[in-house]
């Protein structure tokens, strides 16, 4: 039950595009089309940003969106504000287990 | 609105017991698989248990194995975690949530606040 592999910080400008990586294995994120990302403002509570690699829940602005290369995920934020500085966690479902990355911490300039 | 108010959180010492609580209202808790997902005092979310809705289906993560009880009372809208033979690395904020799809879950979608267990002697 190894965690997924992400990049401890990204940063950028407002207005500008981060995107961070989550890198799995072809027993998790390779094998399943069940990535979900969420964010973690400090002192708060998890919210889901993206499920099922690509999808938003309804109220997600539609500046995040995520996609699946092999084994890699993606988070990709357009257009960022200050609103959206947090951690941000990556997820992946197995058959018997459910795995979390390793977060990173998104830093609004 | 969708609600999971978690309690039963505190201190006790390593090797003791602790049982947290989960209320669930808005929403029709018994047609939802439901989890407890962890986060340590600086740390990341670690997955902790699963839970069907019929409880037929029960996970849990290797860390917990064999310490931890998940159960569920639907005419309560209630979620438990038993936790037994705890330990200091068991410390943390731990998250009642609803999950989606399967148990363990595709992905979860509606999470407490959290309750705090601190276990130190």
């Amino acid at each position: 039950q190894s965690a997924l592999t992400q990049p401890p910080s990204v940063s950028g400008s407002p207005g500008q595009s981060v995107t961070i990586s989550c890198s799995g294995t072809s027993s998790d994120v390779g094998s399943y089309n069940r990535v979900s990302w969420y964010q973690q403002p400090p002192g708060t509570a998890p919210k889901l940003m993206i499920y099922d690699v690509s999808n938003r829940p309804s109220g997600v602005p539609d500046r995040f969106s995520g996609s699946k290369s092999g084994n890699t995920a993606s988070l990709t934020i357009s257009g960022l504000q200050a609103e959206d500085e947090g951690d941000y966690y990556c997820s992946s479902y197995t058959s018997t287990t459910f795995v979390f990355g390793g977060g990173t911490k998104l830093t609004v300039l | 609105e969708e609600q999971l108010v978690e309690s039963g959180g505190g201190l006790v010492k390593p090797g003791g017991s602790l049982r947290l609580s989960c209320a669930a209202s808005g929403f029709t808790f018994s047609s939802f698989n439901m989890n407890w997902v962890r986060q340590a005092p600086g740390g990341g979310l670690e997955w902790v248990s699963s839970l069907s809705t019929t409880s037929t289906y029960i996970n849990y993560a290797d860390a917990v194995k064999g310490r931890f009880t998940i159960s569920r009372d639907n005419a309560k809208n209630s979620l438990y975690l038993q936790m037994d033979t705890l330990r200091a690395e068991d410390t943390g904020v731990y998250y009642c949530v609803r999950g989606r799809g399967a148990t363990p879950p595709y992905y979860m979608d509606v999470w407490g606040k959290g309750t705090t267990v601190t276990v130190s002697s």
